[in-house]
């Protein structure tokens, strides 16, 4: 089926490891995002990338790097994980210009940092 | 202050019920407005977008107040599957960028 495609789906690290969080979409948008989402506070934007070839930060970008790999993939790095980053991390894609069209998100990864 | 603001609830409502959201916005130059529904445990999906005259879609209405800066969601003949978290969404001076409020819960009973 067309649409976002996160991995992995859930992840438990240990404070100061480094992971990668995967997200590729099909349906040929230019724009892609990476969200986290934490009780109380809304999704909040990690970085985004509004067409392939550049990426600008968002609201938190503070311990995330980002690589827009191809116009179908958008990866999340984080380096060296810590407690504060335990989250749900969803990643999205959109037509040009989003206000139009809104989003498509992936289903999510649940991060856990120990 | 945050840049968008929702009742958490839950509202609580019998099948067959009209309940309605607010969503409070503080930036007076916001742009574009939505409504996404998000199921527990899932991911956000589009529900609506918020147009300055209003706008319908089958059961849901929703309203733009520019003037009191908030929008509105509203559910007639509520069903068991509208039970869910809604969110709003509002975007401003950059495209790229959309405020997301922390939703409001809903739960149809039967």
């Amino acid at each position: 089926n067309a649409g976002v495609t996160q991995t992995p789906k859930f992840q438990v690290l240990k404070t100061g490891q480094s992971m990668t969080l995967q997200c590729a979409q099909d349906m040929n948008h230019n724009s892609m995002y990476w969200y986290r989402q934490d009780p109380g506070m809304g999704l909040r934007l990690i970085y985004y990338s509004a067409s392939e070839g550049t990426t600008d930060k968002g609201e938190v970008p503070n311990g995330y790097n980002v690589s827009r790999l191809n116009k179908r993939e958008f990866s999340l790095r984080l380096e060296s994980a810590a407690p504060s980053q335990t989250s749900v991390y969803f990643c999205a894609s959109s037509e040009v210009p989003p206000q139009s069209y809104g989003y498509t998100f992936g289903s999510g990864t649940r991060l856990t940092v120990v | 202050r945050k840049e968008v603001e929702q009742d958490p609830g839950p509202f609580n409502v019998p099948e067959g019920a009209t309940v309605a959201f607010n969503c409070t916005y503080s930036n007076s130059a916001s742009q574009s407005f939505f409504w996404y529904r998000q199921d527990c445990r899932k991911e956000p999906k589009l529900l609506m977008s918020v147009y300055s005259s209003g706008n319908e879609d089958g059961r849901f209405t929703a309203q733009l107040n520019r003037a009191s800066q908030y929008i509105s969601l509203l559910i007639r003949d509520s069903k068991l599957s509208d039970s869910a978290t809604y969110l709003c969404v509002v975007n401003w001076y950059n495209f790229n960028k959309f405020y997301f409020g922390s939703g409001t819960k809903l739960n149809v009973k039967p």
